[in-house]
């Protein structure tokens, strides 16, 4: 049982430039949450979703798309990366919404 | 959207000493939880409060959560060099639309000096 895994763990990008981060959860968890943070700040919710195939906007979804097409699998990606995006991604779960969040180690990205 | 406030922002204090801090919020939730983060890791629940006035200990963590539903306070006592990291509180809004993400306040930097 890995729990909440994330990929890449590092990614540099320059401007302009498109990628998909990936996470993967291994406990059939209905719900999944992407968050970014940003030094001196706490954690935002970007993206989630309640379920296989459905998606939502969080707090700061301007830039980035999400898709759920499996269970396990939440997909984030940047069509077109910006420095301002340039931070630490953090991917969670949970199988209700009153339930613990569990989350993955973090994707750290620059975007120069 | 909704604002936590989170303090002190950081905290030097002797191995042995008593840690306390809190979260204040503009608006009401009705879960409040308390992680931890490690440098290069990601957030880990201490501990979660599900009731307002609720008082809830995990080993040597106190938690509680506030009557008026918008505050809470984290305290661990008698620290040890494995306490240090940051402390995030988190408010969570459950309403009849469904999964509220976590609020975040801006974390309390744990330093222990030996």
């Amino acid at each position: 049982n890995a729990g909440v895994t994330q990929t890449p763990k590092f990614r540099v990008l320059k401007t302009g430039q498109s990628m998909t981060l990936l996470c993967a959860q291994d406990m059939n968890h209905e719900y999944m949450y992407w968050y970014r943070q940003d030094p001196g700040m706490g954690l935002r919710l970007i993206h989630y979703s309640v379920g296989e195939g459905t998606t939502a906007k969080g707090e700061v979804p301007d830039g980035y798309n999400v898709s759920r097409l499996k269970k396990q699998n939440f997909l984030l990606g940047l069509e077109s990366a910006a420095p301002s995006q340039t931070s630490v991604y953090f991917c969670a779960s949970t199988q209700r919404v009153t339930d613990t969040q569990y989350f993955g180690p973090g994707t750290r990205l620059t975007v120069l | 959207g909704q604002q936590l406030n989170q303090s002190p922002q950081s905290m030097f204090i002797q191995e042995g000493e008593d840690v306390s801090m809190n979260c204040t919020s503009s608006s009401i939730f009705n879960t409040w939880l308390w992680y931890k983060q490690d440098p290069g890791e990601g957030p880990v629940l201490l501990i979660a409060l599900y009731k307002a006035g609720e008082l809830t200990s995990n080993g040597r963590l106190t938690a509680q959560f506030g009557i008026t539903r918008k505050d809470s306070f984290l305290n661990i006592s008698a620290s040890i060099p494995s306490d240090v990291g940051i402390y995030f509180c988190a408010g969570q809004l459950i309403s009849g639309g469904g999964a509220d993400g976590l609020t975040f306040g801006k974390g309390t930097h744990l330093i222990i000096q030996p």
